[in-house]
């Protein structure tokens, strides 16, 4: 697609539900990030996926978190057990390239999915 | 120490003033570095991107790169009230795997008319 698309936009659920949020990616972009913010807060790293390369889950809060990536596109967040403190904007970002010093590394983020945990 | 960090603000400037953003980062190893404009409510967007020590100039913004201290600035010069957001640094972080993007907390601009 056009930009990096993310879905649900809104998501209210009750503490202790299951909740899936979905980020479809911009076609041929290798790079995909999923970052938290919490209000007034700046970006927290949760997790990256690089082409094929195992991803880097060092951000990951706790084990109640997990994310795949399938095909290479198409990402999930999954938070399991949803407590109030996983209330942020959960941000999905992509990018063409990895080398660490290209100018193609720039990050296009999606508009964020809001979770609120009541 | 964290990876990257950022004077939380907000930083009050009055409007045609020039704006001084600064951060540092921890990873002596980094080779892109990146100044990212968030408006409230709003996804961040790219403004800069800087690879090189010393100045990069684009219109109103100029980045300012010194690797030897860990320091990267960004300068926006006839400040305007639109110009007032959350303006995040971002460091790419090298490791294991590769490397990752890691951001600071960012810095409140408000440009008073």
């Amino acid at each position: 697609g056009a930009g990096v698309s993310q879905s649900p936009s809104n998501k209210v659920t009750e503490k202790g539900k299951d909740v899936e949020l979905r980020c479809d990616p911009i076609s041929g972009h290798t790079a995909l990030y999923w970052y938290r913010q919490s209000l007034g807060q700046g970006l927290e790293f949760l997790i990256y996926f690089q082409g094929n390369s195992a991803p880097d889950k060092s951000g990951l809060p706790s084990d109640r978190f997990s994310a795949e990536r399938t095909g290479g596109s198409v990402s999930t967040l999954t938070i399991q057990r949803t407590q109030q403190e996983d209330s942020a904007v959960y941000l999905c970002a992509s990018s063409p390239r990895t080398f660490p010093s290209s100018g193609a590394n720039v990050l296009t983020f999606g508009a964020g999915s809001r979770l609120t945990v009541l | 120490q964290k990876e990257v960090e950022q004077n939380s603000g907000p930083l009050s400037v009055p409007e045609g003033a020039i704006a001084s953003l600064n951060c540092t980062y921890s990873d002596r190893v980094s080779q892109s570095f990146f100044w990212y404009r968030q408006y409230s409510g709003k996804s961040p967007e790219l403004i800069m991107s800087i690879y090189s020590n010393g100045d990069k100039e684009d219109g109103r913004f100029t980045a300012q790169l010194n690797k030897a201290s860990q320091y990267v600035s960004l300068l926006i010069r006839d400040s305007q009230p639109s110009d007032s957001a959350t303006y995040l640094c971002a460091v790419n972080i090298i490791n294991t795997g590769g490397f990752k993007t890691i951001f600071g907390a960012g810095t409140r601009l408000f440009v008073k008319a």
